[in-house]
């Protein structure tokens, strides 16, 4: 596609469930980051693909949180036993080369209630 | 200290004039700095880049890089309401790394 398409723009959930928030890239783009923005903050850099593998997960909270990316394009990001301060907007961004420009989607507002 | 600082603001500048924009990074070996605009609910927009020391200007816009100072800034010309929105300093940390840190942004306010 033309841009980075992300899956649902919306999610509300109870606390406890299980969600998966999905990222679809750049065709050809072989980076893919996943972050998350917080009201009134700057995106916060949650894990990186490079190809298939997480070349850098530091930045996930805590091992409810975890991301894939089998086949090298498409992601998914998976939120076990979602608790309240969960809730925030989850951003996708790709980028072409190696420390090049990220173009990000429109996100996924998620809300645990 | 945090990896990318910015003045929060708000930054109220009137229309026509020239709008300053400053980041500070604290990792040396940086090596990409990126500016991004964000609009109220949306995701952010790339809007410059800059990869070497000096300025980088393009339309409007010129990004202005420091590596010895770990500085970079973002100024627009001629203002317009429109540039209202909360600007974005990203900085790739390290050398190699492809894990880009974002500042907390500056809003910034064009009236007209």
């Amino acid at each position: 596609g033309a841009g980075v398409s992300q899956t649902p723009s919306n999610k509300v959930t109870e606390k406890g469930k299980y969600v998966e928030l999905r990222c679809d890239p750049i065709s050809g783009h072989t980076a893919l980051y996943w972050y998350r923005q917080s009201l009134g903050q700057g995106p916060e850099f949650l894990i990186y693909f490079q190809g298939t593998g997480a070349a850098d997960d530091s930045g996930l909270p805590n091992d409810r949180f975890f991301a894939v990316r089998p086949e090298g394009s498409v992601s998914t990001l998976k939120i076990q036993r979602t608790e309240r301060g969960d809730s925030a907007v989850y951003l996708c961004a790709s980028s072409q080369t190696h420390g090049g420009e990220a173009f990000f989607g429109q996100g996924t507002r998620l809300t645990v209630v | 200290q945090k990896e990318v600082e910015q003045n929060s603001g708000p930054l109220s500048v009137p229309e026509g004039a020239i709008a300053s924009l400053n980041c500070t990074y604290s990792d040396r070996g940086s090596q990409s700095f990126f500016w991004y605009r964000q609009y109220s609910g949306k995701s952010p927009e790339l809007i410059m880049f800059i990869y070497s020391n000096g300025d980088k200007e393009d339309g409007r816009f010129t990004a202005q890089l420091n590596k010895a100072s770990q500085y970079v800034s973002l100024l627009i010309r001629d203002s317009q309401p429109s540039d209202s929105a909360t600007y974005l300093c990203a900085v790739n940390l390290r050398t190699g790394a492809n894990n880009l840190f974002f500042g907390t942004g500056t809003r910034l306010t064009v009236i007209p």
